[in-house]
């Protein structure tokens, strides 16, 4: 079946860095974009980044872009995120999730699966 | 930035129709999609493309899309449809997706 498996998630301190992944498998990952979205405890979905299915195109939220890197290895199915200088207000649970259609641009069409989300804290 | 607004929490009696607005400037000239989030649990998508339904979402769940209000909709409200829904969008001028802040959808 179609999946998402997220890892990574740990507490570190501000200031340090941590790399989460995302596993792929029952779809050709290489097909289609890919989304991180965070959540803050008891808070509201935030949308990360994105990455094309070639890894050719890559967007980001403003507060994460230059601190943040997504990145893919399609031929181990997995996504990453690459968190540096951490800060505390980037605590949340994180989720990856598969654009719906491989067909369209990147993002415009939904996202259809989504991981069980990894949580990351970050705290001194 | 793209900004969409949603009301922070909807009631409903069980076997009636809730509706939930997302507001956004011009939303009726983009396509929006629309999730379902039960406390502990991953966000599951329940429309897209303004209107359409994932393979397995019933067919009580609805949307539409004009001016610049889109709207979910679930009619014949049951007890298991609470839980938090957002709206979300693809914003082309930022090259940004955009998510509205959520409503929580209690069952009476």
């Amino acid at each position: 079946q179609v999946q998402l498996v997220e890892s990574g998630g740990g507490v570190v301190q501000p200031g340090r860095s941590l790399r989460l992944s995302c596993a792929a498998s029952g779809f050709t990952f290489s097909s289609y974009g890919m989304d991180w979205v965070r959540q803050a405890p008891g808070k509201g979905l935030e949308w990360v980044a994105l990455i094309s299915d070639d890894g050719s195109k890559k967007y980001y939220e403003d507060s994460v872009k230059g601190r943040f890197t997504i990145s893919r290895d399609n031929s181990k199915n997995t996504l990453y995120l690459q968190m540096n200088s951490l800060r505390p207000e980037d605590t949340a649970v994180y989720y990856c999730a598969k654009d719906r259609s491989s067909t369209t641009s990147p993002g415009v069409s939904g996202m259809d699966v989504w991981g069980q989300g990894t949580t990351v804290t970050v705290s001194s | 930035s793209y900004v969409l607004t949603q009301p922070p929490s909807v009631s409903v009696a069980p076997g009636k129709t809730a509706r939930i607005t997302c507001v956004g400037n011009n939303i009726g000239t983009k396509s929006v999609h629309w999730y379902q989030q039960k406390p502990g649990q991953a966000p599951v998508l329940v429309i897209y493309y303004d209107s359409d339904r994932p393979s397995g979402i019933p067919e009580r769940f609805s949307g539409s899309n004009s001016g610049n209000t889109a709207t979910l909709t679930i009619s014949r409200v049951e007890a298991g449809d609470e839980a938090d829904y957002y709206c979300q969008v693809w914003d082309t001028s930022s090259d940004h997706q955009v998510f509205g802040g959520g409503t929580k959808l209690t069952v009476l």
